[in-house]
């Protein structure tokens, strides 16, 4: 039993570059979620899906895009990298919606 | 807007000492309110959940209790320990919202 796991680790990206930060989990959760921490500003909800095939967008979604197409996977995709989107990306999980219990250890992700 | 404020920003204490975390928001239709741990480069990791409904939760040596009238919940430490260290953080989930709103974080340093 994994948990919730997060790839890559760690990612250096140029503007305007692409790339998509993956997110599974092995605990057959509906919900999961992606968040950013930033320094002094805590965490903030970017999307959330409540099951496969569905999605919503949480307080900072601009420039990322979301999909569920599996109970497990709920990948996270930059369309174009900005130095504003560097930041640490943490997704979650969990069995009822709105209470993530379990996180993954995070994508640090720097764009120059 | 729900806003949830932590202070202290930072607390160093010693070795065997109680203390008191505090976390406070603006706005009392909760549903409920939790206490996360963060170790520096990992993940959050659940303490305690506590319901709108209750007015506290244990668990070993934490002790969280929640105020709803006056926007106020704390989180007891007993007997610190140097393992202890890491950032506290609490959330709220607003009533019929689907996500949590974070506070900024504690980090707390138990000396040896």
């Amino acid at each position: 039993n994994a948990g919730v796991t997060q790839t890559p680790k760690f990612q250096v990206l140029k503007t305007g570059q692409s790339m998509t930060l993956q997110c599974a989990q092995d605990m057959n959760h509906e919900y999961m979620s992606w968040y950013r921490q930033d320094p002094g500003m805590g965490l903030r909800l970017i999307h959330y899906s409540v099951g496969a095939g569905i999605t919503d967008q949480g307080e900072v979604p601009n420039g990322y895009n979301v999909s569920r197409s599996t109970t497990e996977d709920f990948p996270l995709r930059l369309l174009s990298a900005a130095p504003s989107q560097t930041s640490v990306y943490f997704c979650a999980s969990s069995y009822s919606g709105g209470v993530p219990q379990h996180f993954g250890d995070g994508t640090r992700l720097s764009i120059l | 807007k729900q806003e949830v404020t932590q202070i202290p920003a930072a607390l160093s204490v010693p070795e065997g000492e109680n203390l008191v975390l505090n976390c406070s928001f603006t706005d009392s239709a909760i549903y409920n309110l939790q206490w996360f741990r963060q170790d520096p480069g990992k993940g959050l990791t659940s303490l305690l959940l506590i319901q709108s409904s209750q007015r506290e939760q244990t668990s070993g040596r934490l002790n969280a209790s929640l105020d709803k009238s006056s926007g106020r919940s704390t989180l007891y430490i007993a007997a610190s320990q140097p393992g202890d260290s890491a950032t506290y953080l609490c959330a709220v989930i607003i009533q019929g919202a689907q996500k949590l709103v974070f506070g900024q974080g504690t980090r707390l340093t138990i000396n040896p």
